[in-house]
């Protein structure tokens, strides 16, 4: 079975501009989480969807925002990108009506922003 | 809110010997769930092991087990035999369930600890 995938794993980008990274979950799974994680700090909250809904989310403005699709894929779009978004960021999937399900994570994508 | 708090930023201890990382947490919730996860440098994010705060009993994964205090609201992860490939950053987790029919909710990350084995 395959795991959780994102895609890109690296890119780089210029102050600015504008990214979306994508992610399918396993199967069979319908909530999607987003994760940010730079470099020597811990994994911050910053996206929760389920089916197709946004149910959650952290504290980050307003130019971080995501959608789910009919098939529970899920992008994550960052726009006017600054330096300090430069990080690793993780989606990760969990079954849908299962209490305490574990949250799996897929590899990441690294965003560098020059 | 919910905090978690892992007071080791670094820990390093001998091959096959035996290490305990410390996690606390805050919370006025009764149910919840706790996990600790290992990111390896491939970044790639593992669970290592998950406990159900309404269990009384400790979980265990092979060499991975941990303590978990509810009254304390401790839960430490005990490796024992550690292995090279042990070397990671280990993060503990908080989840509480949103409502009965709705069960998950997001992870709240600790800041992790950084551990290595060293041969």
């Amino acid at each position: 079975e395959a795991g959780v995938t994102q895609s890109p794993t690296h890119l780089i980008k210029t102050r600015g501009q504008q990214v979306t990274l994508r992610c399918s979950p396993i199967s069979g799974h319908t909530s999607v989480y987003w994760y940010q994680q730079a470099l020597g700090l811990g994994l911050q909250f910053l996206l929760w969807y389920d089916e197709g809904e946004e149910r959650n989310r952290g504290n980050f403005p307003p130019r971080f925002s995501g959608r789910q699709f009919p098939n529970y894929s899920s992008e994550l779009n960052v726009n006017a990108l600054e330096l300090e978004d430069s990080a690793l960021y993780l989606c990760a999937s969990s079954s849908d009506r299962v209490p305490g399900n574990t949250i799996y994570f897929g590899e990441g994508s690294w965003l560098t922003v020059v | 809110a919910q905090t978690v708090t892992q007071s080791q930023p670094e820990m390093s201890v001998q091959e096959a010997e035996t290490v305990t990382l410390s996690c606390t947490y805050d919370t006025s919730e009764n149910n919840y769930y706790l996990f600790w996860y290992k990111q390896p440098p491939s970044r790639q994010m593992i669970l290592v092991i998950r406990q159900e705060a309404y269990k009384q009993q400790n979980a265990t994964e092979n060499r991975f087990s941990v303590n978990f205090q509810k009254a304390a609201k401790s839960f430490s992860l005990k490796i024992s035999d550690s292995q090279l490939g042990d070397t990671a950053m280990y993060f503990c987790a908080f989840m509480k369930p949103s409502s009965p029919t709705f069960g998950n909710e997001k992870l709240t990350f600790g800041t992790g600890t950084r551990l290595t084995i060293i041969p």
